[in-house]
Order: structure tokens, then sequence, then C-alpha cells
């Protein structure tokens, strides 16, 4: 029972394309959060935002973008697509709170041709 | 790094039997927090355990911490093919103005019938 929605679910592009991927979250939470995962590696933290108007970067260098302009949406938005892009783009909510458990969506597995 | 890193990497065994892993970390930890990830699917929260806490129980999970030791388990119980995935643990440092969760690579558990 998703409370976290991710679009699209697979997305193969071409180089050069710019890309939004969505997530939208119905809980009302506050903080959310975008991972980068390789297969069979960590998550990498790539972007987070505590709230409206609230965006930073985290720890991962990414030539991605995120806006936060309402409570339950948080996109992310690659200008121009390149190969090193293919991942798997994992989107996260929480409460606010130190360390609370996060929920994520499905994500988006990503691939540039 | 601050990351969890489990052990084993991968675990197979036979419906039934009980599976464990370990996550050890580095730093002091707020709390310590264990993620399953089905194939092609987001994380999924199974337990939190805090700094102070020493055992916890969910169902047929089992969880202990040794902050002496910086490390934690996870213990499966009567396993089922359903429990086959990826698992997780993250820690949530201490003092940590986001809260933000430190991930590793994971352990992937395959339960045959």
């Amino acid at each position: 029972e998703a409370d976290i929605y991710q679009t699209p679910r697979y997305l193969v592009i071409g180089t050069g394309k710019k890309i939004t991927l969505e997530c939208s979250q119905t809980m009302g939470h506050d903080k959310m959060y975008w991972y980068q995962q390789d297969p069979g590696m960590e998550l990498h933290l790539i972007h987070y935002s505590y709230g409206v108007n609230s965006t930073e970067k985290g720890d991962l260098s990414s030539e991605s973008t995120v806006s936060r302009i309402r409570t339950e949406h948080f996109p992310l938005t690659l200008e121009s697509a390149r190969p090193s892009h293919t991942s798997q783009y994992l989107c996260a909510s929480s409460t606010t709170g130190e360390g609370q458990p996060q929920h994520f969506g499905d994500g988006t597995r990503l691939s540039i041709l | 790094s601050q990351q969890g890193e489990e052990d084993p990497q991968a675990l197979s065994i036979q419906e039934g039997e009980n599976a464990t892993m370990n996550c050890s970390y580095k730093t002091s930890i707020n709390n310590l927090q264990w993620y399953r990830q089905n194939s092609g699917r987001g994380l999924v929260h199974l337990i939190l355990i805090r700094s102070n806490e020493r055992e916890k129980h969910s169902g047929r999970l089992r969880v202990t911490l040794d902050t002496s030791k910086k490390s934690s388990s996870l213990l499966i119980t009567a396993s089922r093919a359903a429990d086959t995935a990826s698992y997780f643990c993250a820690t949530v440092s201490r003092g940590s103005t986001l809260g933000r969760l430190y991930f590793g690579r994971g352990t992937q558990l395959t339960v045959w019938p």
C-alpha cells in the first residue's frame, strides 16, 4: 500500500534529452529525499528537502536539480541526460524528527543511450 | 565513511531455516534501522532500534545492537521463500541535524523452497 509514488517506473531515452522524474507522497511528510542506487550497491543521497522551498544537495555529486513547491511533490530534473546518469533513482519521505523511518517509492530505473 | 556494512554480502538458505545478517558501523549512533528491498522495488522499513536498546522483536524478526562493538544483527526465524530480498542496515548518527540515514550495500538473501 504505497503512499509515495514515482513515475515513470522505467525510462529509456537518448543522450541530451531533458528528463523529469516525478515523486509524490500523500502522507503530509515534511522531509523528502532522492537517492541513487546502482545494482548491488548502497544508496547514495543526492538531494533532500526539509519542507516547501527548502532543497539541499546530498553526499553524491549530481547534475540533477530538484524543486519543492508543494509539500507532496518533489520532482527531480536532468537538463541534459548522459549515459553516466543511468541508474535507479529512489524517492523517500519521512516525518519531522531525527532519524525517523523513511518511506520509499518503487523507484525509476533510468537508462540513457 | 559512516555507512553501515552488512555481512555476508549474500546468503542462501532453505525454507524453515533461520537467516542471520550482520551490520557494522563506524560512528556513534542515535538509532539503527533495517530495511528490505525486493527486486525492482523500493525499500521497506522493517525495524528501528535505538542506541539505548539491546534487542528488539517484530514478528519473525529479531534485532540486536551492541554499541560497544558498533554492530547489529538481524535474525529472521523460520524463513520463507517470500523473505527473498536484499536487506540493508541504515544508521542515524548521533547529533545529526538532518537525521539522515547512511545505508550499507546490503545482504542478498535467497530462500529456497
